[in-house]
């Protein structure tokens, strides 16, 4: 069963725009990963966010976590036409138990798809 | 570092066919793990090891094998080739663990393309 879900499924803009991602998921999480495919080629980390952090940065990218939404957003600024590929959140979720709490294998969304169009 | 390699790059079987994909990783990661990639599905988890001798299954598992002597090494086993498991293979590594939970970034390789007639 599918954790993340990423909305939209395809986004296409001009260079220099910004492009945001969202990502939806239904249990209590430890972390959320987001990463991108470029066609043909495997994934690339790009960051990862923990359940008690609110926002992350790393280049010209930003990712939220809204644990109560369950949410998490991705915005890449003035996007380029190299960031054009299917970007993939991936959420480690918390599975409680009778003794605690355990956590599951990270599992991923169906992506979204970015065309940057120079 | 090389990182993460997979062979072969494109595979094509015939239903029934048995065959080996293998995937090593030389940055001393203790897990790794199988992935499948079919459009629409996102990617999903077919089996992880924590560690040397240590193997489990993920949320596909029927149809593979798998087994880990090193920790350099995890190569995935279809033992008798199906249609249904025609789809893009990506093998992960992460360098720690915490009772086999991924806590850190995972490694990709580049993938192989599996075709089974």
């Amino acid at each position: 069963s599918q954790q993340g879900e990423e909305d939209p499924q395809a986004l296409s803009i001009q260079e220099g725009e910004n492009a945001t991602m969202n990502c939806s998921y239904k249990t209590s999480i430890n972390n959320l990963q987001w990463y991108r495919q470029n066609s043909g080629r495997g994934l690339v980390h790009l960051i990862l966010i923990r359940s008690n952090e609110r926002e992350k940065h790393s280049g010209r990218l930003r990712v939220t976590l809204d644990t109560s939404k369950k949410s998490s957003s991705l915005l890449i600024t003035a996007s380029r036409a190299a960031d054009t590929a299917s970007y993939f959140c991936a959420t480690v979720p918390r599975i409680p138990n009778a003794g605690g709490t355990s956590y599951g294998k990270l599992t991923f969304g169906q992506g979204t798809i970015l065309t940057v169009h120079p | 570092n090389a990182g993460v390699t997979q062979t072969p790059k494109f595979q094509v079987l015939k239903t029934g066919q048995s065959m080996t994909l293998q995937c090593a990783q030389d940055m001393n990661h203790e897990y790794m793990s199988w992935y499948r990639q079919d459009p629409g599905m996102g990617l999903r988890l077919i089996h992880y090891s924590v560690g040397a001798g240590i193997t489990d299954q993920g949320e596909v598992p029927n149809g593979y094998n798998v087994s880990r002597s090193t920790t350099e090494d995890f190569p995935l086993r279809l033992l008798s080739a199906a249609p249904s498991q025609t789809s893009v293979y990506f093998c992960a590594s992460s360098y720690s663990t915490l009772a086999g939970i991924t806590y850190n970034e995972q490694f990709f390789g580049p993938g192989t393309r599996l075709t089974v007639l």
